[in-house]
């Protein structure tokens, strides 16, 4: 069991860049959620899916922000354009029931 | 809805000495219930779950908590701290019935472990 993957492990981008974040779930799991997290919010759902189709993306801060999952497995999030204040670490997480599994993360700074 | 509070955001204790990090929910359904711990530039990761059967929960690293339905707490401790205890604490209820692959999350508490 490989765990859940996402890459880049680290992003550095400019402000006004597009930036891509991707995950591969556990082969198997069914649920995919976005988390971001910072010092100041915590830990933030961002959207998630369920059977690859989006059930619940209340948590996306506005329209620069789209996540897809095309297949059951791999998805990403995007941000277009990125901005500073979009810097933090975006964890990707998989389950088959309630238990989440996450992935390292990837580190987001904008400048 | 469904709520989570843990008390504290920060506890200290001494190598050696009980760990006890406080954690009460609110839901409106029987909750499910999980304890998970980040350590410095990582994912989290699971600590243990509440699905409710047995009330004392085992997880690993000699954690353990007890769900209180009276008390809607689930308090998550340990007998003796060891240095690599340091790290983030989570506790997390399940949603409701209509989101009910969605957690929710508490705010965390950061344990420092003293020498």
């Amino acid at each position: 069991d490989a765990g859940v993957i996402q890459s880049p492990r680290h992003e550095v981008t400019e402000m006004g860049q597009e930036v891509t974040l991707r995950c591969k779930p556990i082969s198997g799991h069914n649920s995919l959620f976005w988390y971001r997290q910072t010092m100041m919010r915590g830990l933030e759902l961002l959207i998630y899916f369920n059977n690859n189709v989006p059930i619940d993306d209340s948590g996306m801060p506005e329209d620069r922000f789209s996540a897809k999952m095309p297949n059951a497995s791999f998805s990403t999030l995007k941000i277009q354009p990125s901005e500073p204040r979009d810097s933090a670490v975006y964890f990707c997480a998989s389950s088959l029931a309630l238990e989440q599994h996450f992935g390292p993360g990837t580190r987001l700074t904008v400048t | 809805a469904q709520s989570v509070t843990q008390l504290g955001s920060h506890v200290s204790v001494s190598e050696g000495a009980l760990v006890l990090l406080r954690c009460n929910y609110s839901s409106s359904v029987p909750p499910y219930l999980f304890w998970y711990v980040q350590y410095p530039n990582q994912g989290l990761q699971l600590l243990l779950k509440y699905t409710s059967a047995a009330t004392l929960v085992k997880g690993i690293n000699g954690f353990e908590a007890e769900f209180k339905k009276s008390e809607t707490s689930f308090h998550l401790t340990k007998p003796s701290a060891h240095m690599s205890d340091a790290a983030e604490y989570f506790c997390a209820v399940s949603g409701d019935a209509g989101n009910n692959r969605k957690l929710i999350w508490g705010l965390g508490t950061s344990l420092a472990v003293n020498p």
